[in-house]
């Protein structure tokens, strides 16, 4: 696609059920980013794909979260029995290859998860 | 580990006025530099980069040069316009393959006319 899609945009759930956040990187782009956009906190790295695999998890806050890409393309991010702290606003980046020194990401618009 | 500081905020200007947005690096090896520019409503653009040391990144009337000496990419533009009000981050890539980016937490500036 033209750019990265995130869906849903706003996604509001009760304490305790379990979410799906979607990630639709650019066509062709290898790398996949999840980070995590609280207030006052900036961005948080949650995780990396290359390919289908990730070779980087180390930022998954919990083992309540968890993330997969199929066909080198689409990403979900799980977020099982959700609380009040995953509050925060959930957002996916691509980039054309791995290596970050000569390419920067392109950013979705995000996920605005409220936990409620 | 790696990690990035950046001034905190809000930055409160008027029209025209000298923006600074300060931003300083924890690295090992020589990792490129990037600021990235977050618009009321929208999601995070690369504004500009850097690479190496002495590298002089710009955009939009936006500078910031990479000066190892200082381990510093402070952000600079000469006369701020409302339009520019917006989140600004600063972030490093380690010189890995594969290494995440790596986001300091931010600076809101708000500009008014």
């Amino acid at each position: 696609g033209a750019g990265v899609s995130q869906s849903p945009s706003n996604k509001v759930t009760e304490k305790g059920k379990d979410v799906e956040l979607r990630c639709d990187p650019i066509s062709g782009h290898t790398a996949l980013y999840w980070y995590r956009q609280s207030l006052g906190q900036g961005l948080e790295f949650l995780i990396y794909f290359q390919g289908n695999s990730a070779p980087d998890k180390s930022g998954l806050p919990s083992d309540r979260f968890s993330a997969e890409r199929t066909g080198g393309s689409v990403s979900t991010l799980t977020i099982q029995r959700t609380q009040q702290e995953d509050s925060a606003v959930y957002l996916c980046a691509s980039s054309a290859q791995a290596g970050t020194a000569n390419y920067g990401y392109t950013f979705g618009s995000g996920t605005r998860l409220t936990v409620v | 580990g790696d990690s990035v500081t950046q001034m905190e905020g809000p930055v409160t200007l008027s029209e025209e006025a000298f923006l600074t947005i300060n931003c300083t690096y924890t690295a090992t090896g020589y990792p490129s530099l990037f600021w990235y520019v977050q618009y009321p409503g929208e999601g995070l653009q690369l504004l500009l980069k850097a690479t190496k040391a002495d590298d002089k990144g710009s955009n939009k009337g936006f500078e910031a040069t990479y000066r190892k000496e200082t381990t510093s990419f402070h952000l600079e533009k000469g006369s701020v316009q409302v339009s520019d009000s917006a989140v600004y981050f600063c972030a490093l890539a380690g010189n890995q393959a594969g290494t995440a980016l790596i986001f300091g937490k931010g600076t809101t500036l708000s500009v008014s006319s």
